[in-house]
């Protein structure tokens, strides 16, 4: 089976640095999406890892190590815009891919 | 361009009703995608195409019967649903596979069932 854990709620102040966690457990892992959303709307494409390492796109940053089963997002000088909830997902050999339950992040001035 | 496109925006059906949900996109992606997704969950995986042909069914009921014409589009028609079947139906594609292999959703429909 497969096990993704986010946390639920994170709150960061506008202008600082935030990282969201997401550690995982999967057969036959083959690559790691990190999806955007705000209330009512589409899931917005972040990022798509699949080697180890770190992929920077302008103010958000992904990182994964698939040895430990294990992914970050980082957000940097954060704005308001940024109060979304965060959805990890993982995909294995075939076309699945699996979401965990999102962290919903919150901004404060 | 990484656009996917749904219609309808909103729909509102009755239990007896039959409708059809449809889904686009014309980046020559081979996966499409539909997903269910209540408020605040996640999307929760219904099914998926390849190649135009039906490769994964999440154990999704009858009632909901997807349909792939060709690579580019994507339908889920509707029969006999319940008031819990309401919800966002998302479509995504995505394109093969390896370091390429980003998935982009639709817009969604908003689906009420009275």
């Amino acid at each position: 089976g497969q096990n993704i854990d986010q946390p639920t709620e994170m709150t960061a102040t506008e202008g600082a640095i935030v990282q969201i966690n997401c550690t995982y457990q999967t057969s036959g892992f083959n690559g790691l999406f990190w999806y955007q959303q705000h209330a009512g709307e589409a899931p917005t494409f972040l990022s798509y890892n699949v080697l180890d390492g770190l992929e920077e796109k302008g103010r958000f940053s992904s990182f994964l190590s698939r040895s430990k089963g294990y992914s970050y997002l980082l957000l940097k000088e954060l704005q308001m815009k940024d109060s979304a909830s965060y959805l990890c997902a993982v995909t294995g050999r075939d076309d699945k891919i699996i979401f965990g339950k999102g962290t919903r992040l919150h901004i404060l001035p | 361009d990484t656009e996917v496109t749904q219609t309808p925006k909103h729909l509102v059906m009755g239990m007896t009703n039959k409708k059809s949900l449809k889904c686009e996109q014309h980046m020559g992606h081979r996966a499409m995608y539909w997903y269910k997704q209540k408020a605040k969950k996640p999307p929760e995986l219904m099914f998926v195409y390849s190649y135009e042909k039906l490769s994964i069914n999440e154990s999704v009921p009858s009632r909901f019967s997807p349909e792939c014409p060709n690579s580019s589009l994507l339908n889920l028609h509707l029969h006999a649903l319940q008031p819990e079947d309401s919800a966002l139906y998302l479509c995504a594609s995505r394109s093969g596979s390896g370091r390429g292999n980003e998935q982009f959703f639709g817009p969604g429909t908003r689906l009420t069932v009275l």
